[in-house]
């Protein structure tokens, strides 16, 4: 009954570092995404994936990729860590109902800081 | 371009008060609404829905009706316990892709 999983939970990086945030479903869902929180600004779209080998930018892609090899795993890569990426991010996966997406499932996130 | 607007918080509120979290929306075509939980240092929680216009969702005591003649979600809930206390987001299906554009969020303090 896992869902949507990401890992690693917390995460401190130094400016200039990069690295990986991991995420995978086990519900077979086409439709993946990352969005990072930040007070007051909800939460934004970094990218999106629509099924495997397809992905596409969201609202805030800068600074980020992604890539989507399988259906379960969608990894978001940050390049050259930046302080104004500190924040929390979640990954969520999603299906094609009647007429389009519906109901999105979340991870329970990462919060990463950069010093 | 498509958008939620919610109200500011923090709201506060004394256990069985009556909630209410104004929601409204812009978008093209005919979106799918929801309202999303997300307790303290926890993930994002479905709860609630609508598909169509004068759709009421509802769970845990909470509902909204879909209104397109207004575009409005608003959240209410009649009775609140302590337990309800944490961050809500409206927020909309904009296309076909699962993408979600959520409103900032309002965070609900519920006091014994």
């Amino acid at each position: 009954n896992a869902g949507v999983t990401q890992t690693p939970k917390f995460q401190v990086l130094k400016t200039g570092q990069s690295m990986t945030l991991q995420c995978a479903q086990d519900m077979n869902h086409e439709y993946m995404s990352w969005y990072r929180q930040d007070p007051g600004m909800g939460l934004r779209l970094i990218h999106y994936s629509v099924g495997a080998g397809i992905t596409d930018q969201g609202e805030v892609p800068n600074g980020y990729n992604v890539s989507r090899s399988t259906t379960e795993d969608f990894p978001l890569r940050l390049l050259s860590a930046a302080p104004s990426q500190t924040s929390v991010y979640f990954c969520a996966s999603s299906y094609s109902g009647g007429g389009g997406g519906t109901e999105a499932f979340f991870g329970q996130g990462t919060r990463l800081t950069v010093v | 371009g498509n958008s939620v607007t919610q109200m500011e918080g923090p709201v506060t509120l004394s256990e069985e008060a009556f909630l209410t979290i104004n929601c409204t929306y812009t978008a093209t075509g005919y979106p799918s609404l929801f309202w999303y939980v997300q307790y303290p240092g926890e993930g994002l929680q479905l709860l609630l829905k609508a598909t169509k216009a004068d759709d009421k969702g509802s769970n845990k005591g909470f509902e909204a009706t879909y209104r397109k003649e207004t575009t409005s979600f608003h959240l209410e809930k009649g009775s609140v316990q302590v337990s309800d206390s944490a961050v809500y987001f409206c927020a909309l299906f904009t296309d076909s892709w699962g993408k979600l554009q959520f409103g900032a969020g309002t965070q609900v303090v519920v006091t014994p």
